[in-house]
């Protein structure tokens, strides 16, 4: 089965340019977590998905940040424009409310890093 | 606020011997903890867990404990080995958030 897949893996951009990243959550996953990890720091949540609304985006910084799920699949995140604090690991997870440990997975992360 | 914390950013155990992690929580809704293991470059990767009704399980060489009245979670690898080299995140659950802590780095000389 494959796991929850994210692309790219790496980014390099300059600040104030846009970036968007990508995740296709585990088949059948119905909720799914954008996160950002910080060096040194564990994951942050930004923005929490329910299918396709989001229930949880208090941490998102909506002024730069946004994010959508078409049809309750895949999902994108973008940021436009980029600054340099935007540096980090940005974490894509999937889970299912009726499996043992919730079926919590994540993705390999896209390593962003603003110049 | 960190709900979930983990106060000791490394470890280093010898192969053989006994890893034991810790992790702290504030929130006394927390039904459910996990740990993870993360190797760089990788997103992290489920390892055990444990319910709040619960005060231990063991999946092999992990082990992990609840201790509910001192709000403490910890994993124990015995024996440990190099390959358990890795940062270890713990994870506590209330409705469907998840609240991870900072991270243990645990390095195994062989």
């Amino acid at each position: 089965e494959a796991g929850v897949v994210q692309s790219p893996r790496y980014k390099i951009i300059e600040k104030k340019q846009p970036v968007a990243f990508w995740c296709n959550p585990i088949s059948g996953h119905n909720t799914l977590y954008w996160y950002r990890q910080n060096l040194g720091q564990g994951p942050e949540l930004l923005i929490r998905y329910e299918n396709e609304e989001a229930v949880d985006d208090s941490q998102l910084p909506k002024d730069r940040f946004s994010a959508e799920r078409l049809k309750g699949v895949d999902s994108t995140l973008k940021i436009q424009p980029a600054e340099l604090g935007d540096s980090a690991v940005y974490l894509c997870a999937s889970s299912l409310w009726d499996t043992e440990n919730y079926g919590y997975t994540f993705g390999s992360g896209t390593r962003l890093t603003v110049v | 606020d960190q709900q979930v914390k983990q106060n000791s950013p490394s470890l280093s155990v010898q192969e053989g011997r006994i890893s034991i992690l810790n992790c702290d929580y504030t929130n006394s809704m927390f039904d459910y903890f996990l740990w993870y293991k993360k190797y760089p470059a990788e997103g992290p990767t489920f390892l055990i867990s444990i319910s709040s009704i619960k005060d231990k399980n063991e999946d092999g060489r992990f082990t992990v404990f609840l201790n509910k009245s001192a709000k403490h979670l910890s994993l124990h690898i015995v024996p440990s080995q190099p390959g358990d080299s890795a940062v270890y995140f713990c994870a506590a659950r209330t409705g469907n958030q998840f609240y991870f802590g900072t991270g243990t780095s645990l390095t195994v000389i062989p």
